[in-house]
């Protein structure tokens, strides 16, 4: 089946540093790759939706210029959370559309990555 | 608007059936989801249904979909303690990239 590697699955930072995590489509082109941020307990919030090629489209209220998002080929996403502050510690979730399966557009997780910045 | 809302806790013993409810908003949804999450990892789908249908089995998993209320449910018979985790449900929105919106997520806890 579709997998979809992350990586780091989890990452320490000290503030004003820059972190970047890679999302992989291993047996599949993604040409369509979306990013999700979960808080503890909470559910997933859509972050931004990566199209191979074009400019990412970011969800309201997320900051396009905090979170840079390349899909640079079919099979590579990347989110860069830039002059990351404590605030920004979450658990990132990226996850990936291949060719639709039966008719239903099946979204492959990645494992997260957990973003812990001091 | 878009809201799917699931209840927050359901506790079972093992071996009893678990039913997580779901209700949604959106009557667009062309596809809907049932992910499993466990502790600090991604998240698994389970099944899924097209909207068009009202029940799909799959081994243990029954999903029933009443399209008229909106209500989603996922019934698990004989549920075991691998079983515990978080539920989420998920519909699919043609919008162009087909985003999901997903549920608040049900953690079900299973009592040896």
């Amino acid at each position: 089946g579709a997998v979809v590697s992350q990586h780091p699955s989890w990452v320490i930072c000290k503030s004003g540093t820059s972190v970047k995590i890679e999302c992989r489509s291993l047996d599949f082109q993604a040409t369509t790759m979306f990013w999700y941020r979960q808080f503890p307990k909470q559910s997933l919030m859509l972050m931004a939706t990566s199209n191979e090629g074009s400019k990412a489209t970011y969800e309201q209220g997320v900051e396009k210029d905090k979170f840079l998002i390349n899909h640079a080929s079919l099979t590579l996403s990347t989110l860069t959370v830039t002059s990351a502050h404590p605030e920004d510690s979450s658990f990132y979730i990226c996850s990936a559309r291949g060719t639709p399966v039966s008719g239903a557009n099946v979204l492959t997780f990645g494992a997260g990555s957990r973003l812990t910045v001091l | 608007g878009e809201d799917v809302e699931q209840s927050l806790f359901l506790s079972v013993r093992e071996g009893d059936s678990s039913v997580i409810n779901c209700t949604y908003t959106d009557s667009s949804s062309t596809y809907l989801y049932w992910y499993k999450q466990e502790p600090g990892a991604g998240l698994q789908l389970l099944t899924y249904i097209f909207s068009n249908m009202d029940m799909k089995q799959d081994q243990r998993l029954t999903v029933l979909l009443n399209k008229k209320d909106k209500h989603l449910s996922l019934r698990i018979a004989d549920t075991q303690t691998g079983d515990s985790a978080i539920y989420f449900c998920a519909e699919s929105i043609p919008s162009g990239t087909y985003k999901y919106i997903f549920g608040t997520g049900t953690r079900l806890k299973v009592l040896a």
